[in-house]
């Protein structure tokens, strides 16, 4: 069935680093990618998003490029803030599912920032 | 703000008791979704309705139980609580079924039973 791996955490680096966290799925159809983020207290809100293969999804600096060959979605920053401290959660959607449930969420990634 | 509205935000309660929370969906959204999120085990689906039926079933223990009303609001209903059902429940609302589509989340209710 359709999985979402990523990778182990927590991540730590000191403001101004590089960010990668990984994200590799199996999918039975077409899916949709996500990376949700989820601050301390609140929620998870949508970060970036990517429909189909070689769509690079960005925000807040965040960006993430769908690759179908690779089956991976990771998440990249080129320069953390202590604000950017949080859970990354790395998701995906397929319509292929047939009569289930259509999302599925990896675990999770704590990320900590050092000032 | 998400426009996902939960209540209780905290709820502290006794093992065997019975707990129900509440969700409002962003305006015009007509899918449910709930979630239940623990330290050990991530972030679980437990139910989806769109538009006042079930459409998806997750890990959802007997015990508990949901609806969404004709105002498209939805409940989820804990009952013969357990210490292992200490989490944080999230509701999420989506536009359509949830093919391809964002989901908004609301800021959770901190379940804690004693």
């Amino acid at each position: 069935g359709d999985s979402v791996t990523q990778m182990e955490g927590p991540v730590t680096l000191s403001e101004e680093a590089f960010l990668t966290i990984n994200c590799t799925y199996t999918a039975t159809g077409y899916p949709s990618l996500f990376w949700y983020v989820q601050y301390p207290g609140e929620g998870l809100q949508l970060l970036l998003k990517a429909t189909k293969a070689d769509d690079k999804g960005s925000n807040k600096g965040f960006e993430a490029t769908y690759r179908k060959e690779t089956t991976s979605f990771h998440l990249e920053k080129g320069s953390v803030q202590v604000s950017d401290s949080a859970v990354y959660f790395c998701a995906l959607s397929d319509p292929f599912l047939s009569g289930t449930y259509k999302y599925i969420f990896g675990t999770g990634t704590r990320l900590k920032v050092l000032a | 703000d998400s426009g996902v509205t939960q209540t209780p935000k905290h709820l502290i309660t006794a093992t065997g008791q019975r707990v129900t929370l509440r969700c409002s969906p962003r305006s015009g959204d007509l899918s449910v979704y709930w979630y239940q999120q623990s330290l050990d085990q991530g972030l679980q689906f437990l139910i989806q309705y769109y538009n006042g039926e079930e459409r998806a079933k997750g890990n959802i223990l007997e015990r508990f139980s949901a609806q969404q009303f004709p105002d498209l609001h939805s409940e989820l209903n804990l009952s013969s609580l357990e210490l292992g059902d200490s989490a944080l429940y999230f509701c999420a609302s989506s536009v359509g079924a949830g093919d391809n589509e964002k989901l908004f989340f609301g800021s959770g209710t901190q379940l804690s039973v004693l």
